[in-house]
């Protein structure tokens, strides 16, 4: 089966740096987003992957090593705005698109 | 451009009721989804369609129909309302699926409680 698993929650201090891991296994791959949500909103894209390596973009960087199945999104930097859940996603072989649970980060002053 | 705009924002449904969920993108894409995320979980696709005239079955189909008739609009049909289909549905389009970066541009989504 096709699965992409998260971390549900975690908590992170205004000013410092979160990492958010994701792991899939899905049938093929062609490329992995993340993106953000805030509560009550829609999803808004942050990122893409499709080579090993880091993507970097202000604040946020993205990282994926597609041997191990593994990703990372990195926040630099947090703002009290950054409190969202952040969805990773993943293209397979079908070029449909596979989502996680989303990991809900509550940032704190 | 306006995006993608989806009507209603909210709705309450009673047991056994129909209603048509309106989907409009105004970016010329191709691709056009139907997703619905339960609290606390992923987004699970309903249908999709690649273009005018074509669609197909997403992960969770039954309960659900869909028409493209134009590149626009994409409407989602619920025939027979049940309280499992109470969730949010959000309606998405991208350029294409096998784009390089095929990002999903969503609409702002439509709250249903089926009682």
């Amino acid at each position: 089966g096709q699965n992409i698993d998260q971390p549900t929650e975690m908590t992170a201090t205004e000013g410092a740096i979160v990492q958010i891991n994701c792991t899939y296994q899905t049938s093929g791959f062609n490329g992995l987003f993340w993106y953000q949500q805030h509560a009550g909103e829609a999803p808004t894209f942050l990122s893409y992957n499709v080579l090993d390596g880091l993507e970097e973009k202000g604040r946020f960087s993205s990282f994926l090593s597609r041997s191990k199945g593994y990703s990372y999104l990195l926040l630099k930097e947090l703002q009290m705005k950054d409190s969202a859940s952040y969805l990773c996603a993943v293209t397979d072989s079908n070029y449909q698109l596979i989502w996680g649970a989303g990991t809900k980060l509550i940032i704190k002053p | 451009n306006a995006g993608v705009t989806q009507t209603p924002k909210f709705r309450i449904l009673k047991i056994g009721q129909s209603m048509t969920l309106q989907c409009a993108q105004d970016m010329n894409h191709n691709y056009m989804y139907w997703y619905r995320q339960d609290p606390g979980m992923g987004l699970k696709l309903i249908y999709y369609s690649v273009g005018a005239g074509i669609t197909d079955k997403g992960e969770v189909p039954n309960g659900y129909n869909v028409s493209r008739s134009t590149t626009e609009d994409f409407p989602l049909r619920l025939e027979l309302a049940a309280p499992s289909q109470t969730s949010v549905y959000f309606c998405a389009s991208s350029y294409s699926a096998g784009h390089n970066i095929n990002e999903q541009f969503f609409g702002p989504g439509t709250r249903l409680t089926v009682l």
